[in-house]
């Protein structure tokens, strides 16, 4: 099925571990997100990519580091985990006009202990 | 800078009642406003969108939602809860630009009642 694949689904790191959150979309769209949701704070944009080649700070990006790779893949990386990490992570993927909508993965569901 | 503020954090219905999920926006352009549902353990579904056509805008599910400039909301409703409506939904806006960056509310849990 047409979507957006987010690899892991479950992860638990101790502080101080690094890892990449993988995140692949099918539906040829431009623009791709990631972002955390935590109890009573709803979504919180990380970082965003309009399109192919750029990417741009969102609302809470210290601590994360990501990667356009091709106009498929948008990877968020933790460097160095801290408990204040610990959160669920979504991608989400839309064509670049304002009226679309967004597609969302499945989310990853971080622990840091 | 826009901001979406949804009224409740949960919300009781008995099943077959009304279903009313508030929320209310600023902006200081004409915006794009959304709703998404989110069921347990999954990620957000679009739910319905308005685009600045009609002001009153269907979606899946029997959903609906009208849009009031003069009173800058953009409601959710159904007329009739089923249990299968049990979700946490999030009212969206969309800034201005030529790509899309939304900004999300902190979510409203609608429990149905049977």
């Amino acid at each position: 099925n047409a979507g957006v694949t987010q690899t892991p689904k479950f992860q638990v790191l101790k502080t101080g571990q690094s890892m990449t959150l993988q995140c692949a979309q099918d539906m040829n769209h431009n623009s791709m997100y990631w972002y955390r949701q935590d109890p009573g704070m709803g979504l919180r944009l990380i970082y965003y990519s309009a399109s192919e080649g750029t990417t741009d700070k969102g609302e809470v990006p210290n601590g994360y580091n990501v990667s356009r790779l091709n106009k498929r893949e948008f990877s968020l990386r933790l460097e160095s985990a801290a408990p204040s990490q610990t959160s669920v992570y979504f991608c989400a993927s839309s064509e670049r006009d304002r009226d679309y909508g967004y597609t969302f993965g499945s989310g990853t569901r971080l622990t840091v202990v | 800078a826009q901001s979406v503020t949804q009224l409740g954090s949960h919300v009781s219905v008995s099943e077959g009642a009304l279903v009313l999920l508030r929320c209310n926006y600023s902006s200081s352009v004409p915006p794009y406003l959304f709703w998404y549902v989110q069921y347990p353990n999954q990620g957000l579904q679009l739910l319905l969108k308005y685009t600045s056509a009609a002001t009153l805008v269907k979606g899946i599910n029997g959903f609906e939602a009208e849009f009031k400039k003069s009173e800058t909301s953009f409601h959710l409703t159904k007329p009739s809860a089923h249990m299968r409506d049990a979700a946490e939904y999030f009212c969206a806006v969309s800034e201005s630009g030529g790509y899309q960056k939304v900004t999300f509310g902190t979510g409203t849990k609608l429990q149905v009642i049977p």
